[in-house]
């Protein structure tokens, strides 16, 4: 059974990085045959595909175009864990954050979700 | 970016009512090398991450009640709910994952009237 457990502060400043971390277990980070993603939820309620990173004899992400130029999503594979950092925030980035596990084309094990709000 | 327009954006039925939701794409999302649509269905309710309930237009998540159907192909899609029960009271979302960005629709909001 996957499990994925978020972690990170629920209050970050504007202008500073978002920075949240997905660990994994009963998969690995490195597996060829998934995507390790971030999703968010805005307060007005839609969900936002922020950006995935995967292994295929090499790693690879690819992002949304909304946050493309401040967004990295990074494996460690020596805590098979992945982390999503998203720089130059602004209030419009407050949302709950969500990691999840994409196997055939859905994301079918999720993380539990984090709240940030951005907020000096 | 392929863009998922869903519609209605909110729908009031009776207990064991039908509920039907579109999803219509941008472009279309039916992949010739796999012979499937990549197009997901998730159910999302308040304090919960996203569920799967459908993927690749018409497969059934393992564990996913009978109720709950999808259809369609290309661009046109459509969950439909069989009979509403008080727990289907949720947010649902289709989303593509034909190619990068994967994209979300508006969302649809369910309730019981």
């Amino acid at each position: 059974q996957v499990h994925l457990q978020q972690s990170g502060p629920g209050l970050v400043k504007p202008s500073q990085t978002l920075s949240l971390t997905c660990a994994i277990s009963g998969d690995s980070v490195s597996a060829n045959y998934v995507t390790w993603d971030w999703v968010r939820q805005s307060p007005s309620g839609g969900l936002e595909w922020l950006g995935r990173a995967y292994y295929r004899s090499r790693w690879y992400s690819d992002y949304a175009e909304s946050v493309k130029s401040r967004i990295i999503i990074n494996p460690d594979t020596s805590k098979n864990q992945f982390s999503l950092l998203l720089s130059s925030v602004t209030p419009e980035d407050t949302a709950v954050y969500f990691c999840a596990r994409s196997y055939g084309w859905r994301s079918d094990y999720w993380g539990q979700g984090t709240l940030v709000t951005v907020s000096s | 970016d392929i863009v998922m327009t869903q519609s209605p954006n909110s729908l009031g039925l009776s207990l064991g009512e039908r509920a039907t939701i579109n999803c219509k794409s941008s472009q279309s999302i039916f992949d010739t090398s796999t012979n499937e649509n990549h197009l997901t269905w998730y159910q999302k309710k308040p304090g919960q991450p996203p569920k799967v309930l459908i993927y690749w237009a018409s497969t059934r998540e393992s564990g996913v009640p009978d109720r709950f159907r999808g259809s369609g192909s290309g661009t046109d899609f459509t969950l439909t709910i069989s009979s509403l029960q008080a727990e289907d009271v949720a947010v649902y979302y289709c989303q593509q994952s034909y190619s990068s960005p994967l994209t979300f629709g508006g969302g649809t909001k369910v309730e019981i009237k």
